[in-house]
Order: C-alpha cells, then sequence, then structure tokens
C-alpha cells in the first residue's frame, strides 16, 4: 500500500526567498505522483504531477518538483516566493495497480508568505 | 465548462438527521470519488465509483452510502449524521484509466458540513 509523508506542516519564508516543500512517498510500485494546492475555503487546484516522464516536473505558477526514485522524494520548489503562494499544498500518490483513481494525500504543508 | 459541481457548500445538521451531498460533472469521466478533509490528515477516501452501476468503498466508508445511476452524478448520503462527520467534503473525477494515462482528477470546490 502507498503512503505519503509530508516532513513539514508549516512552512513561513519571506517574500521573494526560494520555497521547499518536502514530500517523501512510499509505493509497491512505480507511482503517479502529484502537488495540488489549496486555499482558504477553496477548492483543490493541480500544481505538477508526475507520471514517469521527465523527473523534473514544471508546474503551475513557477512552481517545480523532482522525482527522486533513489530517495523516494518528491519535493516541491519554487525559486521566489509570492504572497499569493500562501495556501496549503499536499503531496498526493496514485498507485496504478489500485483500480479507480484513488489518491493517497499527505496531511498538507500550509505555506506562510512573510511580506 | 462548470468542470465539477458540488452542492450544499455550506450545511448544519443535528445529530441523526440524514442528508445527500450532491456531486456533477459534465465532463463525461468514468471515475468519481468522494473524499473528505480533516485538520492534520489531508484527504481520505470515501466511496469511489469506476462507472455508471459501479461503487466501491474507500479507506473511511463507514456510516456513509454512494450510488451511481447515471455517468455525470454522484451523490454521498449520511445515513445518521455523527459529530464525528463535520468535515469538509470534496467530490472528484476524472477521464480514463488512471493517471499514468495522463488523465488530471479535478475536485470540486468542497462542502462544509458542521453535525451538532
Amino acid at each position: 500500500a502507498q503512503s505519503v509523508t509530508q516532513l513539514d506542516s508549516h512552512v513561513s519564508v519571506s517574500e521573494g526567498t526560494p520555497v521547499l516543500l518536502r514530500c517523501n512517498y512510499s509505493s509497491s510500485y512505480s507511482p503517479s505522483l502529484f502537488w495540488y494546492v489549496q486555499h482558504p475555503n477553496k477548492g483543490l487546484q493541480l500544481l505538477l504531477k508526475y507520471t514517469s516522464a521527465a523527473t523534473l516536473v514544471k508546474g503551475i505558477n513557477g512552481f517545480e518538483a523532482e522525482f527522486k526514485k533513489s530517495e523516494t522524494s518528491f519535493h516541491l520548489t519554487k525559486p521566489s516566493a509570492h504572497m499569493s503562494d500562501a495556501a496549503e499544498y499536499f503531496c498526493v500518490v496514485s498507485d496504478e495497480e489500485e483500480y479507480g483513481n484513488k489518491l493517497v494525500f499527505g496531511a498538507g504543508t500550509i505555506l506562510r508568505v512573510k511580506s | 465548462n462548470a468542470g465539477v459541481t458540488q452542492t450544499p457548500k455550506f450545511q448544519v445538521l443535528k445529530t441523526g438527521q440524514s442528508m445527500t451531498l450532491q456531486c456533477a460533472q459534465d465532463m463525461n469521466h468514468e471515475y468519481m470519488s468522494w473524499y473528505r478533509q480533516d485538520p492534520g490528515m489531508g484527504l481520505r477516501l470515501i466511496h469511489y465509483s469506476v462507472g455508471a452501476g459501479i461503487t466501491d468503498q474507500g479507506e473511511v466508508p463507514n456510516g456513509y452510502n454512494v450510488s451511481r445511476s447515471t455517468t455525470e452524478d454522484f451523490p454521498l448520503r449520511l445515513l445518521s449524521a455523527a459529530p464525528s462527520q463535520t468535515s469538509v467534503y470534496f467530490c472528484a473525477s476524472s477521464y480514463g484509466q488512471g493517471p499514468r494515462s495522463g488523465n488530471t482528477i479535478y475536485f470540486g470546490e468542497g462542502s462544509w458540513l458542521t453535525v451538532v
């Protein structure tokens, strides 16, 4: 069975500085991995996804993530934080052996951006 | 393009009451699912469906019922509401065999449910 661990429940950065949100996964098979963002009282928006193509994945709003199989990690980064990036971020794994698009979510990381 | 539409957005229930959360998608997606979101726990799968007439249980199915009579609709029923079911509920849908096929999973905007 697959699982996801987001290593930080809260991350605080200053505007204009880099963002790093850490995610480790566990999966019996080659997983698909995603990052979703949720702004307060809003739904979930897909930032980016890894589906066994290039290991460095670029997403929306300047975010990117690198799939590292040897480290079972899928960390999310952004070179320069913007105030609008303040939100909760979820790392998600989907195991293709599970029929039906079942996703397993991490507990979430709340990103705070200071001016 | 409406995407995934959930209603109601907010609801307060008394313990023991029943209600139905509605979910509809207009993208002809085969796969639909319901998640609940609780603080510090991410989203957990309640029930899912791989097509009309086919449903199955997820991680936390107790106290919930679903049906899939049409491709478009996937309602979630709370049979006898309990305070432990206070949560935010998300419906999701996607087309095709799975994420590896490149198919994106779309989420509704959520339904905030409080059981008192």
